[in-house]
């Protein structure tokens, strides 16, 4: 298994610029979560969607963030304009179904540097 | 989802069991109690989870107590590659809620 793939896995932009980070949740999964940690907040759900559909994005912090997932093996988090604040390390995970008898499978993240 | 409580950081000699003591007292008969970790700069890693019984797997074992307030996690022989943040969490559904964790350092 190829696991849960990010891309890029660093990124370092500018202010004001627009960043869309990439993720290839593993094949037969279709639960799909993004998350994004720093140190002052840790490890937070900012996303999720079932059958490409988004379930719950009440972590999303503001309007500058938005999700989509076209199909089953693909989703982007695009974040617009990119502020400092946003420099952080985003992990995609997924995972099969819905119940809480089942386990995440995390990305390798990617770390977000906004100058 | 219940929260729960664990020690910041806690030391092990390579080679001897790392027991990882968890509190849930809150926990609710739907919630599931998992482990994860995350070795510095990887994404989370799943360990174990359980609902009552105990559990055993390839990495850990996962002790609950018969009133499912506490749990603890069994390394039962650490490596230095076991150095990682470790999470217990209790969930009953999609979302996994991750607190400050334990920080283990096994030591040579």
């Amino acid at each position: 298994d190829a696991g849960v793939i990010q891309s890029p896995r660093h990124e370092v932009t500018e202010m004001g610029q627009e960043v869309t980070l990439r993720c290839k949740p593993i094949s037969g999964h279709n639960s799909l979560f993004w998350y994004r940690q720093t140190m002052m907040r840790g490890l937070e759900l900012l996303i999720y969607f079932n059958n490409n559909v988004p379930i719950d994005d009440s972590g999303m912090p503001e309007d500058r963030f938005s999700a989509k997932m076209p199909n089953a093996s693909f989703s982007t988090l695009k974040i617009q304009p990119s502020e400092p604040r946003d420099s952080a390390v985003y992990f995609c995970a997924s995972t099969k179904g819905l119940a809480g008898d089942n386990e995440q499978f995390f990305g390798p993240g990617t770390r977000l540097t906004v100058l | 989802d219940a929260k729960t409580t664990q020690p910041p950081s806690m030391d092990c000699a390579e080679g001897r069991a790392a027991n990882l003591p968890c509190n849930h007292s809150t926990i609710s008969g739907n919630e599931y109690v998992y482990w994860y970790r995350q070795i510095h700069s990887q994404g989370p890693q799943y360990i174990i989870h359980g609902l009552k019984n105990n559990e055993t797997n390839e990495m850990a074992s996962l002790i609950i107590t018969e009133d499912r307030k506490s749990s603890t996690l069994i390394l039962p022989h650490a490596t230095l590659r076991d150095t990682a943040v470790y999470y217990c969490i209790v969930r009953n559904d999609y979302k996994l809620s991750f607190g400050a964790g334990t920080t283990v350092t096994v030591r040579a």
